[in-house]
């Protein structure tokens, strides 16, 4: 059973284009739900979260638009850059439940 | 500052071989896990670690084993090693396991199984 739904599994943006990638959840008890970012090689790494009490979270070119009713949440990344061209993870997770639960993920190309 | 240590970084093994990934880390983190990263599938957590002493089960836990005797180290055990059991592993630790804090992944290790 697949906590957190992630959608597209792939995704190719012009440069200067806008990315968006969505997640679904069902568990009402998640409590934080951040996006990590990942480059060939490398272990994923935290780019931005979000807390249930807030609809919106914007941290230079990357935003969060969280809707609690719907149990969705989605990162946009304004201005899509060649060096954005990674996987990204959207994740979930409560407090008292002491595991982290990821999407499928996302590979996003940004073609220059 | 090291981080998030795991060794080896690729590794063989044939079918019914044990093997050990072993990760360290230096930010005195309670918290610390294991995933594996499988095309479509994003990361699973395998097991998962609050504390020097105390383990417990992930999703995907058949066919692997952990111990945490320290605070900087989380080992990860594969039994008798299966094709399925090819794949990415990452370690991965945090000060806590809760909301805001953020997780430290290793650069991972690639298993391949024959």
């Amino acid at each position: 059973q697949q906590q957190v739904k992630q959608s597209p599994q792939s995704l190719i943006v012009q440069k200067g284009g806008i990315s968006i990638i969505n997640c679904a959840y069902e568990n009402t008890a998640f409590d934080y739900f951040p996006w990590y970012q990942q480059f060939p090689g490398k272990g994923p790494a935290l780019l931005i979260a979000i807390r249930p009490d807030v609809s919106e979270k914007k941290e230079g070119r990357f935003t969060i638009s969280f809707n609690k009713s719907a149990k969705q949440f989605s990162l946009h990344i304004m201005d899509s850059q060649p060096g954005d061209s990674a996987t990204y993870f959207c994740a979930a997770l409560n407090t008292g439940g002491f595991k982290t639960i990821f999407g499928a993920g996302t590979r996003l190309f940004v073609k220059a | 500052n090291a981080g998030v240590t795991q060794t080896p970084k690729f590794q063989v093994l044939k079918t019914g071989q044990s093997m050990t990934l072993q990760c360290a880390q230096d930010m005195n983190h309670e918290y610390m896990s294991w995933y594996r990263q499988d095309p479509g599938m994003g990361l699973r957590l395998i097991h998962y670690s609050v504390g020097a002493g105390i383990t417990d089960q992930g999703e995907v836990p058949n066919g692997y084993n952990v111990s945490r005797s320290t605070t900087e180290d989380f080992p990860l055990r594969l039994l008798s090693a299966a094709p399925s059991q090819t794949s990415v592993y990452f370690c991965a630790s945090s000060y806590s396991h809760s909301s805001g804090n953020t997780i430290y992944f290793g650069e991972g290790s690639w298993l391949t199984v024959v």
